[in-house]
């Protein structure tokens, strides 16, 4: 099966700075990859995807981008606020549906 | 009006013990899932219905049996509970027109004593 590795594990950034979460894929079959926000004692939510015929999308201060040649994507949160704090998933799906191990960003006021 | 609902939220059980796990989602998706996040945070696919037929199977052990009475709910039944059965259990679901993207609902966190 697809192993999807996500780094890093925990992320603490200033309010304000940026924060960048990267996950590699090895399923050459993948064409979707979400992300999730999992705040503390509820279930994920999608806050962004792209698809494989994109290299990037943006959605204000969330923006992914995708190289399917390295089988890479990251996560781009800009002018990062408390509230951003989480744990963030990807996920990549072709054959089948794998998530990365999450990444815990805290953002420090 | 709650997408993707779970009950109970919490649930503490003894060892050995049989347990079940509601789902209920009215979005009228066709594919529901279960998943279970454990003390690490790792979420690991357990199961997913698609028109009440089971499509997927992650080598959960047998002492866990979904079952779907409609298209709406997808339950989880659990016998003889481990401690190792420990986490949070989540239950999600899609549309079969939007490929892939799902929504969760709060999760179930299971503790076996």
């Amino acid at each position: 099966g697809e192993n999807v590795e996500q780094h890093p594990s925990t992320l603490s950034v200033q309010e304000g700075d940026s924060a960048v979460i990267k996950c590699t894929y090895s399923d050459s079959a993948s064409n979707y990859f979400p992300w999730y926000k999992q705040e503390l004692g509820k279930g994920p939510q999608l806050i962004i995807d792209i698809r494989s015929n994109v290299g990037e999308k943006k959605d204000q201060r969330i923006a992914v981008t995708l190289n399917k040649t390295a089988k890479h994507f990251s996560l781009h949160i800009t002018e990062t606020q408390p509230e951003d704090s989480a744990v963030y998933f990807c996920a990549a799906i072709g054959n089948d549906m794998r998530f990365g191990a999450g990444t815990r960003l805290t953002v420090k006021p | 009006d709650t997408a993707v609902s779970q009950t109970p939220k919490y649930l503490v059980t003894q060892m050995g013990n049989d347990k079940s796990i509601k789902c209920e989602q009215n979005l009228g998706h066709d594919t529901m899932y279960w998943y279970k996040q454990d003390s690490k945070k790792f979420l690991k696919i357990m199961f997913s219905y698609n028109n009440k037929e089971l499509i997927i199977n992650e080598t959960v052990p047998n002492r866990f049996s979904p079952k779907s009475p409609d298209k709406a709910h997808l339950n989880l039944h659990i016998n003889s509970l481990e401690l190792g059965d420990s986490a949070v259990y989540f239950c999600a679901s899609r549309s079969g027109t939007v490929a892939y993207e799902q929504y969760f609902g709060p999760g179930t966190r299971l503790t076996v004593t």
